[in-house]
């Protein structure tokens, strides 16, 4: 079975500040993707990242980074310099295809506020 | 390109009726999936269809159901509906094949389904 924890449920910072948001992950896979997706107060998810499990390479884009370890079963999410337009929910998601499934699991998702 | 559409985008329904929620996929998207999102239980998934095939389907009763038609638009159905059937139900669609390479999956706004 597969799980993903995001145990911040809510965090808010002041803007400019720096946040991470944490993910644990569990799975029996030796294949697997890792994805972080945006959730604004519209409700729409918003695609932000995927990574395999055989890349552990950082990730940066912008303000955004991602540090992947699979040492711990994490891949967290940090904003540098935060906004407030970067106030939403995001989540973390697992997939571990086989024969082309393509389920994600989700986290419960981390409610970020941005104090301007 | 366009994105993931959705109609309609709410709908209020009285127990015991039955809906039936639409889904247009990015063009060259082959894969449909939809999620049922609540404040409880947060994003679980309901199924994922493949060339008009269900490949894969969550822990939802029978009440939910689906299908994907040749030009990969998709509809869920539920029936006899519940106050507990009450969420935001998202499509999304990705390239995902057979190869199970973990594409990302991109999301519809969502049609938000209220059981009155």
């Amino acid at each position: 079975a597969q799980k993903v924890t995001q145990a911040q449920t809510e965090i808010s910072v002041v803007e400019k500040e720096d946040v991470t948001l944490d993910c644990v992950y569990e799975t029996r896979d030796t294949t697997y993707y890792l994805f972080w997706y945006k959730q604004p107060p519209s409700g729409e998810l918003v695609f932000l990242i995927r990574r395999n499990s055989f890349d552990e390479q950082n990730e940066i884009s912008g303000r955004y980074s991602w540090n992947f370890q699979k040492s711990t079963s994490s891949f967290n999410f940090t904003i540098t310099a935060s906004q407030v337009v970067d106030s939403a929910v995001y989540f973390c998601a697992l997939s571990a295809p086989n024969f082309g499934n393509e389920k994600l699991t989700f986290g419960t998702g981390t409610r970020l506020t941005i104090i301007p | 390109k366009a994105g993931v559409t959705q109609t309609p985008r709410y709908l209020i329904k009285t127990r015991g009726q039955q809906v039936t929620l639409s889904c247009s996929p990015i063009s060259g998207h082959r894969s449909v999936s939809w999620y049922q999102q609540t404040p409880g239980q947060g994003l679980q998934f309901l199924f994922e269809y493949f060339s008009e095939t269900q490949r894969n389907k969550g822990n939802f009763p029978g009440r939910f159901s689906g299908r994907q038609f040749s030009n990969s638009r998709s509809e869920m159905n539920v029936s006899t509906l519940e106050l507990g059937d009450s969420a935001l139900y998202l499509c999304a669609s990705s390239l995902a094949g057979t190869s199970g390479r973990g594409y990302e999956q991109y999301f519809g706004p969502g049609t938000r389904l209220t059981v009155t």
